[in-house]
């Protein structure tokens, strides 16, 4: 079946440093969403991507999806104690609207 | 306010009890999802449902089962047979021509 890997499983930076997580699916996709979770919380939308090569921006997140469509990056510029949390990959897994979760990045942000 | 509840917030039962999950939304969105996440790891889909009466199995269905008698609700029953149960519990809904899924708060089961 399908899978989707990210790596690094975990990352510790100290505050300001920047951060990057990879998602890479065994099959392409035709679109790719990212999700956060803050410790203790629950998955929260950030973005959609779409096309090949397409790269989104949300303030200090840069959002990228592979020309093959099979993956795709996180980066987050300077970093702050606010972008602790998991950051989750998801495509869709066949029909009826399923996603497949990536195995997630746990970021950790130290003064 | 619109959005997604779960209850209870923490539970706690004994090993061999079957023990179900309330899930609720009054988002209007048709299609709602239950995962199961253990510490460290990623989603993995229980059950999901597109339409009211109707619902299919998702990667790790066994020993759990469910039920979709009215569009805001999609309660998740743990049952005796589920080998491992103690986990974080998410429901999950998504409206037709939406592609996010929102989630609800979660709710954190731990069998004894």
């Amino acid at each position: 079946g399908q899978q989707v890997m990210q790596i690094p499983q975990y990352q510790h930076v100290q505050e300001g440093e920047d951060f990057t997580t990879y998602c890479n699916s065994s099959t392409t996709l035709s679109n790719i969403q990212w999700y956060k979770q803050r410790p203790g919380g629950h998955p929260v939308f950030l973005i959609q991507l779409v096309k090949s090569g397409e790269v989104k921006k949300q303030k200090r997140l840069t959002f990228q999806f592979g020309e093959a469509k099979k993956n795709s990056s996180l980066h987050i510029t300077a970093t702050q104690t606010t972008d602790v949390g998991t950051y989750f990959c998801a495509g869709p897994a066949g029909t009826a609207s399923k996603l497949t979760f990536g195995t997630g990045t746990r970021l950790q942000v130290t003064l | 306010d619109g959005g997604i509840t779960q209850s209870p917030k923490y539970l706690f039962r004994k090993e061999g009890q079957n023990v179900t999950l309330s899930c609720e939304q009054n988002l209007n969105h048709d299609a709602m999802y239950w995962y199961r996440q253990d510490p460290g790891q990623g989603l993995r889909l229980i059950y999901y449902s597109q339409i009211v009466n109707d619902f299919q199995k998702g990667d790790i269905a066994e020993g759990y089962s469910v039920s979709r008698e009215k569009k805001e609700s999609f309660p998740l029953t743990v049952t005796s047979a589920q080998k491992n149960p103690t986990a974080f519990y998410l429901c999950a809904s998504k409206g037709t021509g939406i592609h996010e899924q929102f989630f609800g708060p979660g709710t954190r089961l731990t069998v004894l």
